[in-house]
């Protein structure tokens, strides 16, 4: 089993809708959790970090369900501009400081 | 203003070629990271320096090597390139060894012929 997955998409979604990706983790003890956004041939770029209650901004809202090792995010009213890779990040246990990245899950908004 | 830059942007080469990326970061940060992009879009840690110590070094072909000559800058070579190396090597960087946030280099884009 993979230590972080994503469904790859692509989630094809009209300007406006409501999407929300989930990812899985397998390590339980997992300790901070991130989603990044890469857009076609450009770097990652961090959207937000997910805490254990939840946290919001703006559009954009991420879960944390440690008893079942996933992690969600929510896009509201959806932007052609949302339009992008969507990457999962876990940081790993332990003393080796790894952030593990999931494969992405990609984003097309349609006019 | 650029925060994270890497030179080349683009490297073209015939196997068997040795070839060097530069990464520099002006943001003060400690900590700097090699990842390779492949085709499927996976991004893999490669090594990570902290303060111009390696402190990660991933399951990665000696043919690699890097190095950070100080904080600000870190350098992959790699020696006797192959097919399979083509990919987009990211270079990034953050705060410290425990910085969740990490900025990363627009990538290098490695094509092996």
């Amino acid at each position: 089993r993979k230590e972080v997955e994503q469904d790859p998409g692509p989630f094809n979604v009209p300007e406006g809708a409501t999407v929300a990706f989930n990812c899985t983790y397998s390590n339980s003890a997992s300790q901070s959790f991130f989603w990044y956004r890469q857009d076609c041939r450009k770097e990652p770029k961090l959207l937000m970090s997910v805490y254990s209650s939840g946290n919001e901004d703006g559009r954009f809202t991420a879960q944390l369900n440690r008893a079942s090792q996933y992690i969600s995010l929510l896009i509201r009213d959806s932007k052609l501009s949302d339009s992008a890779t969507y990457l999962c990040v876990v940081k790993s246990a332990g003393n080796n400081r790894k952030l593990i990245w999931g494969l992405g899950t990609s984003l097309a908004v349609n006019p | 203003d650029t925060a994270v830059s890497q030179t080349p942007k683009y490297l073209v080469t015939q196997m068997g070629n040795d070839k060097s990326i530069k990464c520099e970061q002006n943001l003060g940060h400690d900590t700097m990271y090699w990842y390779k992009q492949d085709s499927k879009k996976f991004l893999k840690i490669m090594f990570s320096y902290n303060n111009k110590e390696l402190i990660i070094n991933e399951t990665v072909p000696n043919r690699f090597s890097p190095k950070s000559p100080d904080k600000a800058h870190l350098n992959l070579h790699i020696n006797s390139l192959e097919l399979g190396d083509s990919a987009v090597y990211f270079c990034a960087s953050s705060q410290d060894s425990a910085g969740y946030e990490q900025f990363f280099g627009p990538g290098t884009r490695l094509t092996v012929l």
